[in-house]
């Protein structure tokens, strides 16, 4: 266990409904990463905070998508209109100030889209 | 971000050492090397980080040669809880020892451990 958690674990969704998954970081970490794993790939960046701004954003992250982190603690990720090819393990990182490249990962919210 | 190159899979036996290698021939002058090791249904973990020559940890040990072009993860006497996915990143780290954001993940190598 790192000290990061998502919620839920698990999503089993139909296609054209939204869904939201939170993530609540290591308290200390000001930032926040987001990130996309299906099966046999590593993981993929989607987006990426600084306390509460949202610095970085990739090309995946379409329009359906969208994220927050209010007051910079915890972070939402809301897909809408879900599709098939969102199904997928959401992965939330958190990292301190200084840490190089050592982010801490979560346990992932596993999302199958029917 | 530098492109990685590692291998697909590598099988070893317990208390057996093992060394997988990383390409990364574009590597820039600010890059730091970094390892993951993943489980299955779980987020990655990291392992150990450098930027040069040797790095030891209480897990394993990171070589980087002088040219940087390529860097070995060492894991000492494997046990079958080492069987997992290890991925090699490069990234930038500023003087202030943060990086810029986000990690690239290649597809990482398969290790299996057997008994």
């Amino acid at each position: 266990d790192t000290g990061v958690s998502q919620d839920p674990r698990h999503k089993i969704t139909k296609r054209g409904q939204n869904v939201t998954f939170r993530c609540d970081p290591i308290s200390e970490h000001n930032r926040l990463y987001w990130y996309r794993q299906t099966l046999g790939q590593g993981p993929e960046f989607l987006t990426y905070f600084q306390n509460e701004a949202q610095l970085e954003k990739s090309r995946l992250l379409s329009d359906r998508f969208s994220a927050e982190r209010p007051k910079g603690s915890f972070s939402t990720l809301e897909i809408q209109r879900t599709e098939q090819g969102d199904s997928a393990m959401y992965l939330c990182a958190s990292s301190p100030r200084g840490a190089g490249n050592e982010q801490f990962f979560g346990p992932g919210t596993r999302l199958t889209v029917l | 971000l530098a492109k990685t190159t590692q291998p697909i899979s590598m099988d070893s036996y317990e208390g057996q050492e093992v060394n997988i290698t990383c390409s990364h021939n574009n590597i820039a002058t600010n890059d730091y090397i970094t390892w993951y090791q993943q489980f299955p249904s779980q987020g990655p973990r990291f392992i150990i980080q450098g930027y040069k020559t040797k790095v030891t940890n209480e897990v394993a040990s990171l070589f980087i040669p002088a040219d940087r072009k390529s860097s070995t993860l060492s894991l000492p006497r494997v046990s079958l809880s080492d069987t997992a996915v290890y991925y090699c990143l490069v990234g930038v780290i500023n003087a202030g020892g943060t990086s810029y954001g986000k990690l690239t993940f290649g597809q990482g190598t398969i290790l299996t451990v057997h008994p």
